[in-house]
Parts: structure tokens; sequence; C-alpha cells
């Protein structure tokens, strides 16, 4: 099946620095996501990418389906901002007609104050 | 877009026991529903996905098995629960190949 990476694994900022957090993935997909699991353990949708760039608010994302990945940017963070990071991907398993949402490991971030 | 509705929130319960996690969806018709689970650590895994009513394909062999019994409704069940079932279960949607959402999960113990 398909690969996706995450990385940094980890990371630690302090409130007010930028970051940017990268998603490579193993083979073509017809969409790529990006979410943020709160404290509480809810996915919250950031971004439905499979390709160009996105912006809301101090968070953007880009993917460049061409070369199989995509970047995540969290510009002025917060602590807020906490918790884990994961991208997504949705490919076609088998050539069938429906997709199979695989996840990479996440990336846990902390703010600091 | 669509509303995921996971109850209970939190869940536990004694080994040998059984299990049913129902999840109902809103805002969309004829989903495509999966069950993750989420160990301790930080991996979501894959367990279960469903194109439509009473077609169900299994990700790992597991104790668990899921059903489909109506368009916008995905269960999640076992017969007799394993320690090593304890988790946290989230179950998602998405309508053919697009945007999938979540619903807000369910925290298994078994003791």
């Amino acid at each position: 099946g398909i690969q996706v990476e995450q990385s940094p694994p980890d990371l630690i900022l302090q409130e007010g620095a930028n970051s940017t957090l990268r998603c490579n993935f193993s083979d073509s997909v017809n969409n790529l996501q990006w979410f943020h699991q709160n404290p509480w353990g809810q996915l919250i949708n950031l971004f439905y990418i499979p390709s160009g760039t996105k912006q809301n608010g101090r968070l953007s994302a880009t993917t460049v389906a061409t070369e199989r990945y995509s970047l995540l940017y969290i510009s002025s963070s917060q602590t807020t901002d906490s918790g884990v990071y994961f991208c997504a991907v949705l490919y076609n398993a088998g050539g069938t007609s429906y997709g199979k949402l695989t996840f990479g490991q996440g990336t846990i971030l902390t703010v600091h104050p | 877009s669509q509303t995921i509705h996971q109850w209970p929130a939190t869940l536990v319960q004694p080994v040998g026991s059984p299990l049913s996690l129902e999840c109902t969806v809103e805002g969309t018709s004829n989903p495509n529903l999966y069950w993750y689970r989420q160990a301790a650590g930080r991996g979501l895994q894959l367990l279960f996905y469903s194109v439509g009513i009473g077609q169900i394909s299994s990700e790992v062999p597991q104790n668990l098995s899921a059903s489909r019994p109506q368009d916008r409704q995905f269960i999640l069940s076992s017969k007799k629960l394993l320690l090593s079932d304890s988790g946290f279960y989230l179950c998602a949607s998405s309508r053919l190949n697009t945007e999938a959402f979540f619903g807000q999960g369910t925290r298994l113990t078994v003791v």
C-alpha cells in the first residue's frame, strides 16, 4: 500500500515562531488532507488540498502532487496551536472506484508561551 | 458539510464482554464510511471501510467486525473484547473521493 511519512515527528516552538511541517507520499493520490488533533482527540479539518496552495488565517498549505509532497505552514504560532498534526492521503486501492484514507504518523507540535 | 455522530464518548468494558459502537452521518448520502483506531502513541490505523449498505472491507485481521445496516449508519462490534482492543476509535465519512470528516471518537478501555 501507499506510504505516508511526516516530518519532523516532534517540534517545540516558542510562541510567535513560524514552522513548516512536511508530508511525503509514495504514490499518486486522489486528494490530501491536513488535520489537527486537539487535546480531546477530535480531528479538526485544516485543509483539503489535492494540489496547489491554500491559506486560512495563520495557516497555509501547499501540495505538489507531481513530486508527491505537501507542506503545512504555521506562522506566528500560538499555544493553542499545540497538538498533533496529521497528513492523510486518499488513493484508489487496487483500481477500484473507492479510496482508502491513509494517515501519516503525525507531528507533535508544542508551543511554549 | 457532513456531521458525524459517535457514541458513547468513553467506555470501560471488562475483558470478554461484547462491544457495539455506533456511528451515524448527517448531511450527505451514500458516503464512504471508515473505522479507525488510534492506540497509545499517534498513528491512526484503518480497521474497516464501506462503500455501501452491507459492503464491508477489513484492513487487518482482528477481534472486531463492522456492519452497515443503513446508508448512513456504521457499527463496530466485538463478541468478546480483549485487552488489546483498548484505544481511541474514530468514525469517518467521505463523499466519493472528496474531503473526509470525523466524529468525536470513542475512548475504549478494556479492563
